[in-house]
């Protein structure tokens, strides 16, 4: 199985809600990984987990709030987001991230915030 | 400053030819480079990993070059079909402390016409 998979595939939602994206793989990868795409930009990486343990942040507001339960499982907080969040969400996840591997990307979840 | 640029502009040919991408980088210094399709609305899909010492790798109907003097690296579709027509994201893989990360071009978007 080379699939990662991402719930919701859409969401809207208002300024003051909270809501979570959710991410799965069973590939038995050790790193996982949120991207933000904007139309027609390239992905934009947000953090990386290695081993269950945030390794990378790129300074993300803490509107958004990742969490890795286990090593399959990859969740995004979302949390008094504002309308320039709108974007695509992409979810990752790689072998290690100690060496180059290849990236396995879920379909993402389309996220609009009004 | 740092900075990736791929072709500029959409790149459209004709069934049966050979599409040629470019992706250039400066003050960077990677060891490794990674391209990826990306077709509307979905993740981007890993096509080839090349090393610096590495100057061309093959899979099928791709072909990568990575050119470390010139700071520049070439993909190549050949036989080109309509079913390539998406975006072709080349990344570079950099180490980040003790973690690697992939930092992204903007994308070359490909049309091949019947």
């Amino acid at each position: 199985d080379t699939e990662v998979t991402q719930t919701p595939k859409h969401l809207v939602m208002g300024m003051t809600n909270k809501k979570s994206l959710k991410c799965e793989q069973h590939m038995g990868h050790r790193a996982m990984y949120w991207y933000k795409q904007k139309a027609k930009k390239p992905p934009e990486l947000m953090f990386v987990y290695s081993y269950e343990k945030l390794s990378i942040n790129e300074s993300v507001p803490s509107r958004f709030s990742p969490e890795c339960p286990n090593s399959s499982l990859l969740n995004l907080h979302l949390h008094a987001l504002q309308p320039e969040d709108s974007a695509l969400y992409l979810c990752a996840s790689s072998q290690g991230d100690r060496t180059p591997y290849e990236q396995y990307f879920g379909p993402g979840t389309r996220l609009t915030v009004t | 400053s740092q900075k990736i640029e791929q072709n500029s502009e959409a790149l459209n040919i004709q069934e049966g030819k050979t599409a040629t991408l470019t992706c250039n980088y400066t003050n960077y210094s990677p060891a490794y480079l990674q391209w990826y399709r990306q077709d509307p609305g979905r993740g981007p899909v890993f096509l080839l990993l090349i090393r610096e010492n590495e100057k061309e790798k093959r899979k099928e109907r791709l072909k990568v070059t990575f050119d470390t003097t010139l700071k520049q690296s070439l993909f190549h579709i050949t036989a080109s079909q309509p079913a390539d027509s998406a975006t072709y994201l080349c990344a570079l893989d950099l180490n980040a402390g003790n973690n690697r990360k992939l930092i992204w071009g903007l994308g070359t978007s490909l049309g091949v016409n019947p």
